[in-house]
């Protein structure tokens, strides 16, 4: 079973610029969620989607947004970046099943680089 | 103050030796603990998970977790050079796909 892929796996962009980020969450895995991964903040949850609709929200701002498609792939989207966008984006992707233990699996990460 | 706080590291020990990571966190309404590892350029993966309190073995590896401290650890006995790697703990409140993590321990196992 292939794992949960994540493109690019690196992305330079400038300051005021535009980013779109991919991930393609395991074979009939319906939720996927977004982390940020800082050295000063650490892991942060961004924001979960589940067949499609937001269902879990975290605490930044609007600029950083999210959607996902009937075959479950997610993308996110930081508009205006900023330098303190710099960081490791995870993407994580789970079955959704409330009727047992939802394990998240990783993928490798998309490596931003804001200048 | 952050509602999960973990142990800062970094932590170096010889190989064989028991290592015990640990976490407090402030918000009761978390009832699964996880600990994951992640390598280097890689993303975390689980280790283990437990569900309310109580402890849970899996090999060289034991969760712990006290909800009336707050408090939860994870225990690596026999410890080998390839557990070297950035443990975190992170916290759920719900089955549902947002958890709340630790910033991390780095553990260092020398042959």
């Amino acid at each position: 079973k292939a794992g949960v892929t994540q493109t690019p796996r690196y992305l330079i962009k400038t300051r005021g610029q535009q980013v779109t980020l991919s991930c393609s969450p395991i074979s009939g895995h319906r939720s996927v969620s977004w982390y940020q991964q800082t050295p000063g903040q650490g892991l942060q949850f961004l924001f979960e989607y589940f067949s499609e609709t937001q269902r879990n929200k975290g605490n930044f701002p609007g600029r950083f947004s999210g959607r996902q498609f009937s075959n479950s792939r997610s993308e996110m989207n930081v508009s205006t970046l900023e330098l303190g966008d710099s960081a490791l984006y995870l993407c994580a992707s789970s079955s959704g099943d409330h009727t047992s233990y939802n394990e998240q699996f990783f993928g490798p990460g998309t490596r931003l680089t804001v200048l | 103050q952050k509602e999960v706080e973990q142990d800062p590291g970094p932590l170096s020990v010889p190989e064989g030796a028991i290592v015990s990571l640990n976490c407090t966190y402030s918000n009761s309404a978390f009832q699964y603990f996880m600990w994951y590892r992640q390598y280097s350029r890689k993303g975390p993966e689980l280790l283990m998970y437990t569900y309310s309190s109580g402890n849970k073995e899996d090999g060289r590896f034991t969760a712990q977790v006290d909800k009336s401290s707050k408090y939860i650890s994870l225990f690596i006995r026999d410890s080998q050079p390839s557990d070297s790697a950035t443990y975190l703990c992170a916290m759920s409140s719900t089955n549902a796909g947002k958890s709340t993590f630790g910033d991390g321990t780095t553990l260092t196992v020398k042959p």
